[in-house]
């Protein structure tokens, strides 16, 4: 079946510091790759996508690249902010009429000024 | 931009009472769905929906689950028995195509 792994967290930073949460994933076929956001009290956002390998996924300075060979998705950023403080979800979706995600357990940021 | 929506954000109801949660969709979308998260745990996928008819499921979404768009807009989850078990945020979502957008959620709190 299909899974997705993810870091343990929580992880905690100082502002400016390089990011990366780790993400690797098992699945049928060819998935397509999310990492989404949830800041206290809210929904998940889309941050960012990739659906081939290779693709390259990036907003807010946050970056991830599809590589099939290590069936990863690292999310990464080179210098975060406090703002950045959240829960991380990657994710991972098959194409057809179904289109359901699996989510990783997700990893909470915690950004220090 | 266009976005999700959900009402109620917060709903209480006692064990064994029917609640529907409400969504609206982004509109020009075609699939939608509800996930759950129980606290602490993983987001899960309940079901899928599509072209008025569901089109996938999870073990999780029995038979005290249901769907229905009961107008062009308006994307509705019923549980018609709630368990303490079902105490959990509870998210629409809808997609055109490649990308899933998910709503603010309800949280859903049985006592």
């Amino acid at each position: 079946g299909n899974s997705v792994t993810q870091m343990e967290g929580p992880v905690t930073l100082s502002e400016e510091a390089f990011l990366t949460i780790n993400c690797t994933y098992t699945a049928t076929g060819y998935p397509s790759l999310f990492w989404y956001v949830q800041y206290p009290g809210e929904g998940l956002q889309l941050l960012l996508k990739a659906t081939k390998a290779d693709d390259k996924g990036s907003n807010k300075g946050f970056e991830a690249t599809y590589r099939k060979e290590t069936t990863s998705f690292h999310l990464e950023k080179g210098s975060v902010q406090v703002s950045d403080s959240a829960v991380y979800f990657c994710a991972l979706g098959l194409s057809g009429s179904a289109r359901q995600l699996t989510f990783g357990s997700g990893t909470q940021l915690t950004v220090l000024p | 931009e266009p976005e999700v929506t959900q009402t109620p954000s917060h709903q209480v109801t006692q064990m064994g009472q029917e609640v529907i949660l409400r969504c609206v969709p982004i509109s020009n979308h075609l699939y939608f769905y509800w996930y759950r998260q129980i606290l602490g745990q993983k987001v899960e996928f309940l079901v899928s929906f599509y072209n008025n008819e569901i089109s996938e499921k999870s073990e999780i979404f029995d038979d005290q689950f249901s769907v229905e768009r009961p107008d062009g807009s308006n994307f509705t989850l019923k549980i018609r028995s709630t368990k303490l078990e079902d105490s959990a945020m509870y998210f629409c979502a809808s997609s055109e195509e490649v990308a899933i957008y998910f709503g603010a959620g309800t949280r859903l709190s049985v006592l």
